[in-house]
């Protein structure tokens, strides 16, 4: 595997549910990000990792919660959504969080996420 | 507030012409700034980016200018192929933190 990975690339599920998204990095990259990209809105930061600490939370519910256990992976824990958290989850990384060239970032296809 | 802009939602050229998409912004701490391009079922993939330092950054066919001034960048790719054919989003970083545009689906007729 090369590159940002992300599972499931579809999920499907009910307000009561838990569930997780997970991704995956093989570039060596220290930062990691959660965006959301809903329909007709342009890309929403949620959450930066760097060196596995959360240097950003963009005001996040509480029913997202994010989990990076090193640099190479990235959680996403979902609990009590609402149908309007329904949306294309985007997994990015970076060198780093500063500095050029550390703001090029590489993304992953994305999870899409339907809430019921 | 918006602070990334991409006024036009979409674009349409005629293969071989020039395709220009712009960007606005509005926060002048903006130092790095990035032009990413995505297609159906896949994440938004790097294309290419200038500091604030410069005004200018060409990378084969594809030229990003800056104008501080105006708090203005635009992405020229010439000549426009039907493989670019994809949406364009543009992001401005701040310390390492990237706000991006809504998009621009470009379309290039063959």
């Amino acid at each position: 595997e090369t590159g940002v990975t992300q599972t499931p690339r579809h999920l499907v599920m009910g307000m009561t549910n838990k569930k997780s998204l997970k991704c995956e990095q093989h570039l060596g990259h220290n930062a990691m990000y959660w965006y959301k990209q809903s329909a007709k809105k342009p890309l929403e930061l949620m959450f930066v990792y760097n060196f596995k600490e959360q240097t950003e939370n963009n005001s996040v519910p509480s029913r997202f919660s994010p989990e990076c256990p090193n640099s190479s992976h990235l959680f996403l824990h979902l609990h009590t959504l609402q149908p309007e958290d329904s949306a294309l989850y985007l997994c990015a990384s970076s060198l780093g969080t500063s500095g050029t060239p550390y703001n090029e970032q590489f993304f992953g296809p994305g999870t899409r996420l339907t809430v019921l | 507030d918006q602070q990334v802009k991409q006024n036009s939602p979409s674009l349409s050229v005629q293969e071989g012409r020039i395709s220009i998409l712009n960007c606005d912004y509005t926060n002048s701490m903006f130092d790095y700034f990035l032009w990413y391009k995505k297609y159906p079922a896949e994440g938004p993939t790097f294309l290419i980016s200038i500091s604030s330092i410069k005004d200018k950054n060409e990378d084969g066919r594809f030229t990003v200018f800056l104008n501080k001034s105006a708090k203005h960048l635009s992405l020229h790719i010439v000549p426009s192929q039907p493989g670019d054919s994809a949406v364009y989003f543009c992001a401005a970083a701040d310390a390492g933190k990237s706000t991006f545009g809504d998009g621009t689906t470009l379309t290039v007729k063959p």
